[in-house]
């Protein structure tokens, strides 16, 4: 069973930098598209942003699109989220999650990792 | 962009009873439906994809239809674990929307 583990959170001044990561334990992630979902203190989820498997097909959501970047690097394994001029309202717990299988069509998220929280405050 | 509206924002139900959520698409999204649980503190858990089929490991008291527009998460029989926030998201194309959540408490 594979298992995703975020690390990169932290407390930042509006305006700042982070980059978030996202290690698979398993060689298949190569296979797998991936998203990035947040979900802001007691709210809902956000979907924030899709790479398919190698990196043909990237999307984002309205509200990070051009300053939010996610890239992935399948010999490690690896995903991330280059987040820049951070705001207030990008507070939140960022999740990474596996799609079903996109060679299905099924889009949904059936593996997350245990989130990262980024804080963005003066 | 595709909206998705869940019904009840919140429900009250007592272990054994039968559970049923709504979720309404702001157009047709062909059974690109997924519904997730979650639990305070947690990651979101799949429950449910392509409206109707099961997530790996899921109990089979959790059920799911729909088409069209309208979809329905069905909990036959509540377990005490059931209790959390439940969520459906559409992925009909991008972006991924989530409804606003259920959840659903212990009466």
């Amino acid at each position: 069973e594979v298992h995703l583990v975020e690390s990169g959170g932290g407390l930042v001044q509006p305006g700042g930098s982070l980059r978030l990561s996202c290690v698979a334990s398993e060689s298949t992630f190569s296979d797998d598209a991936m998203n990035w979902v947040r979900q802001a203190p007691g709210k809902g989820l956000e979907w924030v942003s899709y790479i398919s498997s190698r990196s043909r097909t990237i999307d984002y959501a309205d509200s990070v699109r051009g300053r939010f970047t996610i890239s992935r690097d399948n010999a490690k394994n690896s995903l991330f989220l280059q987040m820049n001029s951070l705001r207030v309202e990008d507070t939140a717990v960022y999740y990474c999650a596996r799609v079903i299988d996109a060679f299905l069509g099924y889009y949904g998220m059936d593996v997350w990792g245990q989130g990262t929280t980024v804080t963005i405050a003066s | 962009d595709i909206q998705m509206t869940q019904s009840p924002s919140s429900l009250s139900a007592s272990v054994g009873d039968r559970v049923t959520i709504t979720c309404r698409a702001s157009q047709g999204i062909r059974n690109s439906l997924a519904w997730y649980q979650q639990k305070p503190g947690k990651a979101p858990k799949l429950l449910l994809f392509a409206a109707s089929k099961l997530g790996s490991g899921v109990p089979s008291r959790f059920s799911g239809s729909g088409s069209g527009t309208d979809y329905t998460l069905t909990i036959s029989s509540l377990q005490p674990e059931d209790f959390a926030t439940y969520y459906c998201q559409h992925y009909f194309g991008t972006p991924y929307n989530f409804g606003q959540g259920t959840k659903l408490e212990i009466k």
